[in-house]
C-alpha cells in the first residue's frame, strides 16, 4: 500500500515569499491533517478536514496559511507571506474514520525562511 | 482542552538498558493513545496504541499500559537498542463531534550508545 507522499522535501524562501505543499493521503482515507513541527517541540495541528470539508482550523494562522483539499483527495498547504518564525517541517497525515484508528505520515516537508 | 504531558528529554542509555519514558494526558472520557517514533530524517510512524483502559499495546519490545486512574500511558522496553534512537512523541485521539482530534506531547529523544 503506498504512503501519504509530500513534496517538496525542501524549501528555502525568502521571508515575505509565498509558498506552497502538496499532500496525496493514503487512498480511502477520509481525514487529513497538517501539522507543524517546529524544532525540538512536537507536531501542532494546523488544520483537519473530513473528506473535502474543514472540521478543525483553530490553530491556523488564518492571516497568512490556507489550505484546501480538493475533491476529498490531495491537499494543498499555503503560506503567504512567509515569516521567519514559520520555520519547520510540514506534516500531512491522513487516516481512517473511528476510534482509535491510526494515522499514517508522510516525511514532511522542511521550510527555511530566511 | 485535551493535552499530552510527556518527560523532558533528552534520554541517554547504553545499550541492554532499561528504558521509561513518562507520560500522562489530560482529557474527558475515553480518548485513544497512542506512542508514535520517529527516526532520524524519517516522518513519524505508530509504535503501539491502546483504545481503553487497562489494554496494554506492545511492538517491537516496547510496552504502555492504558491507566485511567493515574491517566497515563508510560513507554517500557527491558533492554534497548542503539537502533531505538529516535524521538518518542506520546499522543491522544479524542472525539469532537462526530470526528477525532489527535494531538501530541513535545517528545522525548532518546539516544542509546554502544
Amino acid at each position: 500500500e503506498a504512503g501519504v507522499a509530500q513534496s517538496p522535501r525542501y524549501k528555502i524562501i525568502e521571508k515575505r515569499q509565498s509558498v506552497a505543499f502538496w499532500c496525496n493521503p493514503i487512498s480511502g482515507h477520509a481525514t487529513l491533517y497538517w501539522y507543524q513541527q517546529i524544532l525540538g517541540q512536537g507536531p501542532k495541528l494546523l488544520i483537519q478536514f473530513q473528506n473535502n470539508g474543514v472540521v478543525d482550523d483553530s490553530q491556523l494562522p488564518k492571516d497568512r496559511f490556507s489550505a484546501e483539499r480538493l475533491k476529498g483527495v490531495d491537499s494543498t498547504l499555503k503560506i503567504q507571506p512567509a515569516k521567519l518564525e514559520d520555520s519547520a517541517v510540514y506534516l500531512c497525515a491522513s487516516s481512517l474514520e473511528g476510534k482509535g484508528t491510526e494515522a499514517f505520515f508522510g516525511q514532511g516537508t522542511r521550510l527555511t525562511v530566511v | 482542552g485535551n493535552s499530552v504531558t510527556q518527560m523532558e528529554g533528552p534520554v541517554t542509555l547504553s545499550e541492554e538498558a532499561f528504558l521509561t519514558i513518562n507520560c500522562t494526558y489530560t482529557a474527558t472520557g475515553y480518548p485513544s493513545l497512542f506512542w508514535y517514533v520517529q527516526y532520524p530524517g524519517e516522518g513519524l510512524q505508530l509504535l503501539l496504541k491502546a483504545t481503553k483502559a487497562d489494554d496494554k499495546g506492545s511492538n517491537k519490545g516496547f510496552e504502555a499500559t492504558y491507566r485511567k486512574e493515574t491517566t497515563s500511558f508510560h513507554l517500557e522496553k527491558g533492554s534497548v537498542q542503539v537502533s531505538d534512537s529516535a524521538v518518542y512523541f506520546c499522543a491522544l485521539s479524542k472525539s469532537s463531534g462526530s470526528n477525532y482530534k489527535l494531538t501530541f506531547g513535545k517528545g522525548t529523544l532518546l539516544t542509546v550508545n554502544p
